[in-house]
């Protein structure tokens, strides 16, 4: 198992700025994942964080707003930029030890954003 | 991006009852996975079904995969007021390592 500290837990931010979320791992893991829950749904993936080089982004996800760093195999960070009120979401940082294992994930970041 | 339908979107039912959740899913999968989400916060991974695999049992969780179908179902029995969440299913592909979420069903146990 892994246990994972995410922080900020919540934050209210103003519209055109950006925040950037902290996710750290207990354990070195392989497999380290941002998500984004919008109010009332499901879990879709923004991005696999790759230590060591660029994240890999789902459709629809792109670097310039979210761009994320993984500089080491316990730490990764998602910052949400130039923000607007539809970004008002939880993000949820998850890692995998193999590939065919269960996911564990942080306490997720709850934005808001006026 | 999801795979998985899940129904119903909603469970009300009596402390004691049990609840059972559905989900249908796509493509073939390497596993099917069964998670906890209280609140709004982080999920926790209840059980895991290999696709070879037809059942599993965990505590209070029974856990069923028809992959002819393409849908597995969770049982939770003698349900208590702390099962009271969100339970979703998420799928591992053949080859990916990424996990599909279902959209998911809020579950709540009256005392």
């Amino acid at each position: 198992s892994a246990v994972i500290s995410q922080k900020p837990s919540r934050d209210i931010c103003q519209r055109g700025t950006s925040l950037t979320i902290q996710c750290q791992v207990d354990s070195q893991v392989t497999m380290m994942f941002w998500y984004r829950q919008q109010p009332g749904q499901s879990l879709t993936l923004i991005a696999t964080a790759n230590q060591g080089s660029e994240a890999t982004y789902e459709s629809g996800f792109v670097i310039d707003k979210f761009p994320i760093s993984r500089p080491n195999l316990t730490f990764s960070t998602l910052t949400v930029s130039n923000m607007s009120p539809e970004d008002s979401s939880i993000y949820l940082c998850s890692v995998k030890g193999q590939m065919n294992t269960e996911a564990f994930f942080g306490q997720g970041t709850r934005l808001t954003v006026v | 991006s999801q795979q998985g339908e899940e129904d119903p979107q909603a469970l009300s039912i009596q402390e004691g009852e049990n609840a059972t959740m559905n989900c249908s899913y796509k493509t073939s999968i390497n596993n099917l996975q069964w998670y906890r989400q209280n609140s709004g916060r982080g999920l926790v991974h209840l059980i895991l079904i290999r696709s070879n695999e037809r059942e599993k049992h965990s505590g209070r969780l029974r856990v069923t995969l028809d992959t002819s179908k393409k849908s597995s179902s969770l049982l939770i029995t003698a349900s208590r007021a702390a099962d009271t969440a969100s339970y979703f299913c998420a799928t591992a592909s053949i080859g990916d390592y990424k996990l599909s979420f279902g959209a998911g069903t809020t579950v709540t146990v009256r005392a």
